[in-house]
């Protein structure tokens, strides 16, 4: 199975800041990579597919970028509806996989 | 608006059964994978299952194997998840989840509100 580790676990910031969080594969994964944020209480919501394609919606201070085993998702000056935890997921093969999550608060 | 809604969740006891419903409206549900997500109280997603825009392909972890059974009515715009002897360690919100592509490759874009299983004596 492809672990994905992401780091860090958890991060403070505050409104403005510019935050990178990163997500490594244990093998090659090509850019079948894609990004989520979710909410105390609620479902995922997509923010990039392939990693780097922004998906619908998704303001355009957040961003993807990598290909291979090491990727990163910035978000530019973080606004306040920001603070979640954030997942990266591996579409490259069975069973996909999920990184541990990276909380990020205030 | 394109939207999922689950279904079917409760408590149930170890080795007893439950069958997951989820259905789609507001795209064309005969041409995306569907998946389904779980996830522990107090942890991460874990990817469960996939099928494919036809039903022809279905791929599971390797913890449900053997136990779950995903299936697809494309009449009703529906997607299953049959789960058997089930376990304490099954007990998770489970999410139905849309893929942007026929089977899995892109990842899931669109995701239902989850239901709750609580597996438990």
């Amino acid at each position: 199975d492809i672990q994905m580790t992401q780091s860090p676990s958890s991060l403070s910031a505050s409104v403005g800041d510019r935050v990178t969080i990163t997500c490594r594969a244990s093998q090659a994964i090509r850019t079948w990579l894609a990004w989520y944020q979710q909410k105390p209480g609620k479902a995922p919501k997509v923010l990039i597919s392939i990693a780097s394609t922004l998906a619908g919606g998704v303001p355009s201070r957040f961003s993807g970028s990598g290909s291979g085993t090491d990727f990163t998702l910035t978000i530019s000056s973080l606004q306040p509806e920001d603070f979640a935890t954030y997942y990266c997921l591996q579409s490259d093969s069975f069973p996909l996989t999920f990184g541990q999550g990276t909380r990020l608060d205030i | 608006q394109v939207q999922l809604v689950e279904s079917g969740g409760g408590v149930v006891q170890p080795g007893r059964s439950l069958r997951l419903s989820c259905v789609a409206s507001g795209f064309t549900f005969i041409h995306s994978g569907m998946h389904w997500v779980r996830q522990a109280p107090g942890k991460g997603l874990e990817w469960v299952a996939v099928i494919s825009y036809d039903g022809t392909q279905a791929k599971y972890v390797d913890s449900v194997k053997g136990r779950f059974t995903i299936s697809r009515d494309n009449s009703k715009n529906t997607v299953h998840l049959q789960m058997d002897s089930l376990r304490p360690e099954d007990t998770a919100v489970y999410y139905c989840a849309k893929d942007k592509s026929d089977y899995y490759h892109y990842g899931m874009d669109v995701w239902g509100q989850g239901t709750t299983v609580t597996v438990s004596s």
